[in-house]
């Protein structure tokens, strides 16, 4: 059982670049997210999802794409990279009640 | 709207000094729940504890405990007996009832160092 899985863990992108962080889960889990984490600001929800072909945004979407094929993956793409974006990047997920959401190690992406 | 804050920023103490974190939240729901989570070194988020609005008893794991009050909107954290290994970010988190019980909002978080 491997909970929720984050790739990759280290990466660094040139502005403007293009790359999908990926996410997957063997839980079962309905809900899925992803959260950014910003020195001294804690955890921001980026985008969520309810379901297969369900998604949604969160608090701090801009410059973020998702999207929900299968119950298991949930990869958050970024389109055109900014310094901004430089964050660390987590994945979770839960089941329909919330009791314990899992997440996942975390990314670290670095924008230059 | 909801909202969690962490005042303390970053607390030190030495091993074996009790150490209190504090949590205040805001939320409009009367069904809610609020969770901690340790983030050590390395990164990753740990899960200590979720409680729902419900349930006002205080809960203790270990040398962990955990003080719910709903007539200060507060839910803080105590470390009894602290050890160098508790140094590590805590997080506090605030989740609302229903179809948005998966939406965590954090607080800033508090940076915990314990000194030998």
């Amino acid at each position: 059982n491997a909970g929720v899985t984050q790739t990759p863990k280290f990466q660094v992108l040139k502005t403007g670049q293009s790359m999908t962080l990926q996410c997957a889960q063997d839980m079962n889990h309905e809900y899925m997210s992803w959260y950014r984490q910003d020195p001294g600001m804690g955890l921001r929800l980026i985008h969520y999802s309810v379901g297969a072909g369900i998604t949604d945004q969160g608090e701090v979407p801009n410059g973020y794409n998702v999207s929900r094929s299968t119950t298991e993956d949930f990869p958050l793409r970024l389109l055109s990279a900014a310094p901004s974006q430089t964050s660390v990047y987590f994945c979770a997920s839960s089941y329909r009640d919330g009791n314990t959401i899992y997440f996942g190690e975390g990314s670290w992406l670095t924008v230059v | 709207a909801q909202k969690v804050t962490q005042a303390q920023t970053e607390i030190s103490v030495v091993e074996k000094e009790d150490v209190t974190l504090d949590c205040v939240y805001e939320t409009r729901d009367t069904t809610y729940y609020l969770f901690w989570y340790k983030q050590p070194p390395s990164g990753e988020l740990v899960f200590l504890i979720r409680r729902n609005s419900f349930d006002e008893q205080n809960e203790i794991s270990g040398r962990y405990s955990w003080n719910f009050q709903k007539s200060t909107s507060s839910f803080n954290f105590t470390i009894t007996a602290s050890q160098v290994v508790d140094s590590a970010v805590y997080f506090c988190a605030l989740t609302e009832g229903g179809d948005s019980s998966y939406k965590l909002i954090f607080g800033s978080g508090t940076r915990l160092l314990v000194r030998p």
